[in-house]
């Protein structure tokens, strides 16, 4: 079963813009984690917020996380053409190494 | 360097077939994966091994087997019993305990011919 679910599923913007993405799960989490992969290729990590933390950033990365809403968000600033990749969401529960992903945003820049 | 390497990049299969996807990795790390994913979709999870020896379904685990006889090492065999096995399958691992931050290969691409 899938625990994440993003929102849009695909998003298109111009070179520049920020970019945002979302994530809802259903269960509890350990942590939430997002990854980013490029087209035909594996996935790499992108940056990991735990259960007790709202928001955390890495560069150009935004993510926050509401525990009420079981819902994450990611936000890339200043897009580049580079960005352009998909962008997936993974929880992680307790009590187990078990890391399920969700559908995934498709995200293009555009130069 | 480290990381994980999976074989081949591409495979093709005759229906009926069982194949094997090599996935090895010297990151030391004690828990790997296996994921499905089908264009434009997510990664399913199919088995994951949190040791050696050791190694447990996920949600998709149905028509396909895999063995955890070294650390370094978790082969995916895809069998004859697995209906739809034209995927994109991903072989990740991660150390057990630090969140699950996971590292992944650049995937092998199946196709049943």
């Amino acid at each position: 079963s899938q625990q994440g679910e993003e929102d849009p599923q695909a998003l298109s913007i111009q070179e520049g813009e920020n970019a945002t993405m979302n994530c809802s799960y259903k269960t509890s989490i350990n942590n939430l984690q997002w990854y980013r992969q490029n087209s035909g290729r594996g996935l790499v990590h992108l940056i990991l917020i735990r259960s007790n933390e709202r928001e955390k950033h890495s560069g150009r990365l935004r993510v926050t996380l509401d525990t009420s809403k079981k819902s994450s968000s990611l936000l890339i600033t200043a897009s580049r053409a580079a960005d352009t990749a998909s962008y997936f969401c993974a929880t992680a529960n307790f009590g187990n190494e078990k890391l399920t992903f969700g559908t995934g945003t498709r995200l293009t820049i555009i130069p | 360097d480290g990381g994980i390497t999976q074989s081949p990049k591409y495979l093709f299969r005759k229906e009926g077939q069982n194949v094997t996807l090599s996935c090895e990795q010297n990151l030391n790390h004690d828990a790997m994966y296996w994921y499905r994913q089908d264009p434009g979709q997510g990664l399913r999870l199919i088995y994951y091994s949190q040791i050696v020896n050791d190694f447990q379904k996920g949600d998709i685990a149905e028509g396909y087997s895999v063995s955890r006889e070294k650390k370094e090492s978790f082969p995916l065999t895809v069998t004859s019993a697995q209906k739809n096995p034209t995927a994109f399958y991903l072989c990740a691992s991660s150390v057990p305990g630090t969140g699950t931050k996971a590292f992944f290969g650049q995937g092998t691409r199946l196709t049943v011919v």
